[in-house]
């Protein structure tokens, strides 16, 4: 079974602070793996996309890492912000599939 | 338009009513989608329009749900009497092709409560 599963399902960080998200997946054959940002009652926006041979891939203070073979991927937010209070997402893409499979997402807080 | 676009952003329900969701996509993209979002839960695929193409509707969870897309532009979700279960935030997307290889454009989302 298809499946993409993150952790922490919240975190809370100090202004300034890094931090790490973590996402584990089943799906195969596996296309892409996707991180989004959703900010409170909008849609979310993607941040980074790897495919299969790409291990790391960073967009700005957020960096995210792909190991294929272990099936985990991690997104690290550096020198955090207060706008980076949003819950992340983690979507796996199946090769040929017309849909993707995502994670619950981890909700982020970041307090001043 | 600049994005992805739906209406309304709030629709309050009675159960048994139906309701009918819009979503205009980006002008050119070919493919759309509809996704559910359920309180605590990750996006649910529910439908999938791909040109000319005869949607994949195996996401839908019941025959209740319906979706139509015109002219490969706009796209309404209907839902017939509705049930509580219902009550979720319903997103839709676009992009220039099949997902797997395209970006997708999610729209802001439409939260349907029934009551």
């Amino acid at each position: 079974k298809n499946q993409v599963e993150q952790s922490p399902q919240s975190l809370i960080i100090l202004e300034g602070k890094n931090c790490t998200l973590q996402c584990n997946y089943t799906v195969s054959p596996f296309s892409n793996l996707r991180w989004y940002k959703q900010d409170t009652g909008r849609g979310p926006v993607s941040l980074t996309i790897m495919t299969f041979s790409e291990n790391t891939k960073s967009n700005g203070r957020y960096t995210a890492t792909l190991d294929a073979d272990t099936k985990q991927s991690s997104l690290h937010i550096t020198a955090s912000q207060l706008s980076d209070s949003a819950s992340y997402i983690c979507v796996v893409s199946e090769t040929g599939a017309n849909n993707l499979f995502f994670g619950t997402g981890t909700r982020l807080t970041v307090i001043p | 338009g600049a994005g992805v676009s739906q209406s309304p952003s709030n629709k309050v329900t009675e159960k048994g009513k139906d309701v009918e969701l819009r979503c205009d996509p980006i002008s050119g993209h070919t493919a759309l989608y509809w996704y559910r979002q359920s309180l605590g839960q990750g996006l649910e695929f529910l439908i999938y329009f791909q040109g000319n193409s005869a949607p994949d509707k195996s996401g839908l969870p019941s025959d209740r749900f319906s979706a139509e897309r015109t002219g490969g532009s706009v796209s309404t979700l209907t839902i017939q009497r509705t049930q509580q279960e219902d009550s979720a935030v319903y997103l839709c997307a676009s992009s220039l092709g099949r997902t797997s290889v395209y970006e997708q454009y999610f729209g802001p989302g439409t939260r349907l409560t029934v009551t």
